[in-house]
């Protein structure tokens, strides 16, 4: 069964860091591109950013860049999103998800990162 | 990186069929075959209904079915049943190895 378990939310101050994490089970981690997409609270999907199967491109969107960063460790099954300079509006649920190029084909419970002093 | 354009709600009775569109430019659902749909229950994670503008994954009914004219593209539910009422989101690649979503579409099953 394919499980996409995300973890590391929680409050944190204006201008802190945050990272995130999802643990990955049920698939060949590996063998997948990732996406960290988040969603406001009683707002819709935002994509936030993607990563290739080797880690070695990532984009972001322009909300982010140059605050986030996303990284993965294959050999932990492990995908990351560092999160730095956290703005109120950074507040939201954050998914992850497996997929490729152009789609997620199956996501996670998300965690919740509320961004407030 | 700008948000597709989706209705705010829709509504149809159990049986019916209830259409929902998706409006983007033409550097993004009028450049690719790549529009995805996914379907989201108050408090759950997003689950993919539709890839590639009309394919839909295993296990998702053959009721939900998705197609693109132009810079449009919509996702048709048929005969709706009542565990259909969720939020659906439009997904469409952008280019660059980018993707932007649909603001969201309410579905009430009355």
């Amino acid at each position: 069964e394919v499980q996409l378990v995300e973890s590391g939310g929680g409050l944190v101050q204006p201008g802190g860091s945050l990272r995130l994490s999802c643990t990955a089970s049920g698939f060949t981690f590996s063998s997948y591109w990732m996406h960290w997409v988040r969603q406001a609270p009683g707002k819709g999907l935002v994509w936030v950013s993607r990563i290739t199967t080797d880690g070695k491109s990532t984009s972001h969107a322009d909300s982010v860049k140059g605050r986030f960063i996303m990284s993965r460790d294959n050999s932990k099954n492990t995908l990351y999103l560092q999160m730095n300079s956290l703005r109120a509006e950074d507040t939201a649920v954050y998914y992850c998800a497996k997929g490729g190029s152009t789609m997620a084909d199956f996501w996670g419970q998300g965690t919740l990162v509320i961004v407030s002093s | 990186q700008s948000a597709l354009t989706q209705p705010r709600s829709v509504s149809g009775s159990p049986g019916q069929s209830v259409t929902i569109s998706c409006t983007g430019t033409s550097s993004d659902i009028g450049a690719y075959n790549y529009v995805s749909w996914y379907q989201q229950h108050p408090g759950k994670g997003p689950k993919i209904m539709i890839y590639d503008v009309s394919k839909r994954p295993s296990g998702v009914p053959d009721r939900f079915s998705g197609s693109k004219s132009g810079n449009t593209a919509s996702l048709t539910i048929s005969g709706l049943h009542t565990e259909d009422e969720a939020d659906y989101y439009c997904c469409s690649y952008v280019g660059n190895y980018l993707l932007s979503f649909g603001g969201g579409t309410k579905l009430t099953v009355l």
